[in-house]
């Protein structure tokens, strides 16, 4: 059973516009959210998290969301750049006092020029 | 910056073959973490270690041992290599700080396939 779901495999977007990707997770004490990004043939790179007492936190163009009492998150990218194409992985953690990080399956972007 | 080596970006083995994929951190971290990569199942974590010689199972252990003698290398060994074990598989490693979860820095990963 997932515990941690990001139910869009891909997402395309254009080059300029907003990228949201999504992630809900289903363990309430998850306390701690992470979103990596990987390119192909590397491995994933962390790049921005969030405490469950904040609903966001910013760096740059990227902006990511919690809303606790829906057990859900999002990562939004603005403007989106084609650099921006690759695997976007949300992760949780906290669950049952553990700090190991708990994957989603991840959602490919593709931004289009 | 700290750098995740792993011995092998590409790997093609026998089913039956005992397989070594070797990880090693530069910054003294205490955790280390093997996942594998497959498509649409994203990182499912297989070992973990938070010591040198600690060793936890993941989600899928099954298949799969692991090796921490010194603080800075942690291999993963497949005893009995089978072809549903081709895949990406990931090393990352972590800065342990008590409860709070610390960034994850990932090797490059190595693409094994058997035969």
């Amino acid at each position: 059973d997932q515990q941690v779901k990001q139910n869009s495999p891909s997402l395309s977007v254009q080059e300029g516009r907003i990228s949201i990707l999504n992630c809900d997770y289903t363990n309430s004490m998850f306390d701690y959210f992470l979103w990596y990004k990987k390119y192909p043939a590397e491995g994933p790179t962390f790049l921005i998290s969030i405490s469950s007492i904040k609903d966001k936190n910013e760096d740059g163009r990227f902006t990511v969301f919690l809303n606790k009492s829906a057990k859900h998150l999002s990562l939004h990218i603005v403007p989106s750049q084609p650099g921006d194409s690759a695997v976007y992985f949300c992760a949780a953690s906290g669950g049952g006092g553990s700090y190991i990080p708990t994957f989603g399956r991840g959602t490919s972007l593709i931004v289009h020029p | 910056d700290v750098k995740v080596t792993q011995s092998s970006r590409y790997l093609v083995k026998r089913t039956g073959e005992k397989v070594f994929l070797e990880c090693v951190q530069d910054m003294d971290h205490e955790n280390m973490f093997w996942y594998r990569q497959d498509p649409g199942l994203g990182l499912r974590l297989i070992y973990f270690s938070y010591d040198v010689k600690m060793k936890e199972k993941g989600d899928i252990p099954e298949g799969y041992s692991v090796s921490r003698e010194k603080k800075e290398r942690f291999s993963l060994i497949l005893e009995s290599a089978s072809t549903n074990q081709t895949s990406m598989y990931l090393c990352a490693s972590s800065l342990y700080s008590g409860l709070i979860t610390d960034t994850q820095y990932f090797g490059p990963g190595t693409r094994l396939t058997v035969l």
